[in-house]
């Protein structure tokens, strides 16, 4: 009964890198998404995926921000050239078709110096 | 678009005490709406959540909320808060009629509760 896990718990970098973020959702959910909660913009929806469909990225607030899911299981958020703003906590959620309910990993929190 | 409103950022109870939280919503149709807390350093756990049907639901943790559409509210209660209670706490609202979640949350800036003994 495993709940959803994102990995690392804690993430620091600097300015310009590269970083993935990862989620494991709970099995057999076929819909995950993406959040960012910060301080100046609380809690954002990001991007959504569901099963095979191309996934809905409204969220994503510039090109520098992707995310793939493979295998209708884990997904992987990218952010390229990370900027201070970026700093925030990076939540998962995934849910099932029966209970149209998102459980939400722990999250990771990314700070950019 | 879709909006919740949370008007308390803060709320300081005595612990016995009883608990309202506010939440105001606009939304175009019949909404999903969720009570979500979050413990410091923790992920978001559900409280409760309501699609239709009765507009009193219950949730974990001895919470309750109501749904009245003529308000556009669905406030949390809790007649007799513990320490534990202390936490912040987020309203949501998903799009009705979409299950598998197609339910993108618009969250509240969240309610950050104060427990004093």
């Amino acid at each position: 009964g495993a709940g959803v896990s994102q990995s690392p718990s804690n993430k620091v970098t600097e300015k310009g890198k590269d970083v993935e973020l990862r989620c494991d959702p709970i099995s057999g959910h076929t819909a995950l998404y993406w959040y960012r909660q910060s301080l100046g913009q609380g809690l954002e929806f990001l991007i959504y995926f569901q099963g095979n469909s191309a996934p809905d990225k409204s969220g994503l607030p510039s090109d520098r921000f992707s995310a793939e899911r493979t295998g209708g299981s884990v997904s992987t958020l990218t952010i390229q050239r990370t900027q201070q703003e970026d700093s925030a906590v990076y939540l998962c959620a995934s849910s099932s078709i029966a209970s149209g309910t998102q459980y939400f990993g722990p999250g990771t929190r990314l700070l950019v110096l | 678009a879709q909006s919740v409103t949370q008007p308390d950022i803060h709320i300081t109870v005595s612990e016995g005490a009883s608990l309202e939280l506010r939440c105001n919503y606009s939304y175009g149709a019949t909404p999903y709406l969720f009570w979500y807390v979050q413990s410091p350093g923790q992920g978001l756990q559900l409280l409760l959540k309501y699609f239709s049907g009765d507009t009193l639901v219950q949730g974990i943790k001895g919470f309750e909320a109501e749904f009245k559409r003529s308000q556009s509210s669905f406030n949390l209660r809790k007649p007799s808060v513990h320490w534990s209670d202390a936490a912040e706490y987020f309203c949501a609202v998903g799009a009705a009629g979409l299950t598998g979640g197609g339910n993108k949350l618009t969250f509240g800036t969240g309610t950050q509760l104060k427990v004093e003994l």
